[in-house]
C-alpha cells in the first residue's frame, strides 16, 4: 500500500507568512492527490485536488503542486482564518492520508 | 452541495458490531457519478479511509479492515450504512461519511477525493 508522509507534523507561523507543507508518497502517484483543512471539531473541507487544482470557492492565496512522489501545498500570505491541521491524500492507488500538518500561532 | 449526517450509537461493547448510518440530502445515492464512503479519525490522530460503495453494490474495503467491514446502501431512504463486526477500543474514533467523488483519465473512470463530509460521529468502544 502507499504511505503519504507529511512534514512538518507542526508549522509555526504569523499572519502574513508564507507557508509550505510538504507530502511526500512511498511510490509515484502521478498528480492524483488531493489536500484537505480540517478545523478542531470540524470534518475536513477539501481544497486541492489532482494535486494543484483549487476546488471551487477556496481562496487564491492556497495552491498545490507536484508530481510523482513529492506535493507542497503553498499558502502565500497566512490570515487568521487558515490556522488548522492540512492533510494529503492519495488517490492512485486505493486511498490513504497522510498523517496531518498543523499549522498554529506562531 | 449536498448534506451527510451520520447518526448511530455512540456507544459500542468490546467484540460486538459498530453500526452507523449515514443520511444524504441534496444528492441521490443512486447517481452514477459518485461513490459513497467512509472515513474515520481516532481522537487526536489522522484520518483512516475505511470503505466507499456504488449504489449498484460495488464496494472497496481498506485491506486491513475488509475482513470486519460491511458497506451498504439503501436507495428507498437514500442512506448507506456502516457495519464494523469485533470492535476494540482500537476501534474508538470519530467516524465521518462523505462523497466519493470520481474523475476520468485516458478514457477511464476512476475515484479520487471526498467532498463533501458529513459532520462526524464519535463512537467509543468500551465496556
Amino acid at each position: 500500500d502507499i504511505q503519504m508522509t507529511q512534514s512538518p507534523s507542526t508549522l509555526s507561523a504569523s499572519v502574513g507568512d508564507r507557508v509550505t507543507i510538504t507530502c511526500r508518497a512511498s511510490q509515484s502517484i502521478s498528480s492524483w492527490l488531493a489536500w484537505y483543512q480540517q478545523k478542531p471539531g470540524k470534518a475536513p473541507k477539501l481544497m486541492i485536488y489532482k494535486a494543484s487544482s483549487l476546488e471551487s470557492g477556496v481562496p487564491s492565496r492556497f495552491s498545490g503542486s507536484g508530481s510523482g512522489t513529492e506535493f507542497t501545498l503553498t499558502i502565500s500570505s497566512l490570515q487568521p482564518d487558515d490556522f488548522a491541521t492540512y492533510y494529503c491524500q492519495q488517490y492512485n492507488d486505493y486511498w490513504t492520508f497522510g498523517q496531518g500538518t498543523k499549522v498554529e500561532i506562531k | 452541495q449536498p448534506q451527510l449526517q451520520e447518526s448511530g450509537p455512540g456507544l459500542a461493547k468490546p467484540s460486538e458490531t459498530l453500526s452507523l448510518i449515514c443520511t444524504v440530502s441534496g444528492d441521490s445515492v443512486s447517481s452514477n457519478s459518485y461513490y459513497w464512503g467512509w472515513i474515520r479519525q481516532p481522537p487526536g490522530k489522522g484520518l483512516e479511509w475505511i470503505g466507499s460503495m456504488y449504489y449498484s453494490g460495488t464496494t472497496y474495503y481498506n485491506p486491513s479492515l475488509r475482513s470486519r467491514v460491511t458497506i451498504s446502501v439503501d436507495t428507498s431512504k437514500n442512506q448507506i450504512s456502516l457495519k464494523l463486526s469485533s470492535v476494540t477500543a482500537a476501534d474508538t474514533a470519530v467516524y465521518y461519511c462523505a462523497r466519493h467523488v470520481g474523475y476520468s483519465d485516458s478514457g477511464s473512470y476512476y475515484w479520487g477525493w471526498f467532498d463533501p463530509w458529513g459532520q462526524g460521529t464519535l463512537v467509543t468502544v468500551s465496556s
